[in-house]
């Protein structure tokens, strides 16, 4: 089973910060790569698929890169509204397998 | 809107079998695939498994954690897919999503939409 691991597991930042959140695969995932976003108390929202593509209806301030073994997802200028555990998750290969979650929160 | 509702969550004892619900409207379910994922209280989200649509013969994959005693199915007829869970244990317990599943070329899957959970709890 392909491993994915987070880092941070958790990171205060500022109100206009840049925050970039890492993910690695432990083995060549191509692009199969999504990153999911959980508020407090709700339901996980896709932000982005294939590493790099926005979800429709997703703010342009997120953004995500990479290929192959690692990625990031990037929120050019952080909003109250972005406190959240963020999730990323392979897709091309059963089980579907997330990373243990990076917590962000408000310095 | 495009819409999941699970149903069927509760407390039940080890070793009892729990059947779920999840309910769709809003768009042709029986033209996407279904996963089911879970949460237990604090931790992670853990992928279940999933079922592809009849066309696809309708198989499913599942994680190793909960292979032979989960089985997931569906009712195009009804709009409503099922996991059917067997032989439950306390690790079991998490709030359990489903999601709808957009296919990509490759014949793999991510999760767009997903509904609100249903809790379940596995206690004596």
């Amino acid at each position: 089973d392909i491993q994915m691991t987070q880092s941070p597991s958790s990171l205060s930042a500022s109100m206009g910060d840049r925050v970039t959140i890492t993910c690695r695969a432990s083995q060549g995932i191509s692009n199969y790569l999504a990153w999911y976003q959980q508020k407090p108390g709700k339901v996980p929202k896709l932000l982005i698929y294939a590493a790099s593509t926005l979800q429709s209806g997703v703010p342009s301030r997120f953004s995500g890169s990479g290929s192959g073994t690692h990625f990031t997802l990037t929120i050019s200028s952080l909003q109250p509204e972005d406190i959240a555990t963020y999730y990323c998750q392979t897709y091309n290969s059963a089980p579907r397998t997330f990373g243990q979650g990076t917590k962000l929160e408000i310095k | 809107d495009v819409q999941l509702v699970e149903s069927g969550g509760g407390l039940i004892q080890p070793g009892r079998s729990l059947r779920l619900s999840c309910a769709a409207s809003g768009f042709s379910f029986g033209d996407y695939a279904l996963t089911w994922v879970r949460q237990a209280p604090g931790k992670g989200l853990e992928w279940v498994g999933f079922i592809r649509k009849n066309a696809y013969g309708a198989t499913t994959d599942y994680a190793a954690s909960v292979k032979g005693r989960f089985t997931i199915s569906r009712d195009d007829s009804k709009s409503i897919a099922y996991l059917q869970m067997n032989g439950l244990e306390t690790e079991d317990s998490a709030i359990y999503y489903c999601a709808r599943d957009v296919r990509v070329s490759g014949g793999y899957y991510y999760m767009d939409v997903w509904g609100k959970g249903t809790t379940v709890t596995v206690s004596s």
